[in-house]
């Protein structure tokens, strides 16, 4: 059964990139996609974007420009970078995993990681 | 991007209540719709996937229907390990999107 473990700083500035990292262990890497999902404090679930373990990614239009996705099959890895970050993105960052991309259909996602708050402040 | 909505937004019920919790898109994703359980401080948690289908370890209490664009979540006899946010999601097209939760809380 697979676990996801992810870790990253928690505390930025304006400006400054968010870099999250989630780890995979006790199952298969490849045949999914991984994912990265957000959630402001009392707020709802926005979807960030996916990749494969052939590094294929597909992202939310409204991040495109700031986010990037990137996969380390050696370790069982995939990592999150969000760049020029505002306090609009102070949230919870999840990474989960998903059976089919986004674009396919009938995605959804199982499990998911532990979480880890981001607060952005200058 | 498809718009999910959900109602209410907030229930409170009792411990063995019947609870019905209602999402619609805002355009039609067949039966591509799946529901989440997430309590205080943790990850949300897969309950139904395929608009029906229980994820595996999932209490048979929790139930899903619905096609197209109305689907519901039931919760039959409510217990108190019941009492979370729930969520729905979209798995038809990318971006994948959720609708805005339902808190059920203790009456």
């Amino acid at each position: 059964q697979v676990q996801l473990q992810q870790w990253g700083a928690g505390l930025l500035k304006p400006s400054e990139t968010l870099s999250l990292t989630c780890a995979a262990y006790g199952g298969s890497f490849s045949g999914y996609y991984w994912t990265w999902i957000r959630q402001p404090p009392g707020k709802g679930l926005e979807w960030i974007g996916e990749i494969n373990h052939a590094g294929s990614t597909n992202y939310n239009p409204s991040l495109e420009s700031r986010v990037t996705i990137s996969i380390d099959t050696s370790k069982n890895q995939f990592s999150l970078k969000l760049r020029s970050v505002t306090a609009a993105d102070t949230a919870v960052y999840f990474c989960a995993r998903s059976p089919v991309p986004a674009a396919r259909g009938l995605a959804w996602f199982d499990p998911w990681g532990q979480g880890t708050l981001v607060t952005v402040s200058s | 991007d498809i718009q999910m909505t959900q109602s209410p937004s907030s229930l409170s019920a009792s411990v063995g209540d019947r609870v019905t919790i209602t999402c619609r898109a805002s355009q039609s994703i067949r039966n591509y719709l799946n529901w989440y359980q997430q309590k205080p401080g943790k990850a949300p948690k897969l309950l139904i996937y395929g608009a029906s289908s229980l994820q595996s370890g999932v209490p048979s209490r929790f139930s899903g229907s619905g096609s197209g664009t109305d689907f519901t979540l039931t919760i039959s006899n409510l217990r108190a390990e019941d009492f979370a946010t729930y969520y729905c999601q979209q798995g038809y097209s990318s971006p994948l999107t959720f609708g805005g939760g339902t808190k059920v809380e203790i009456k």
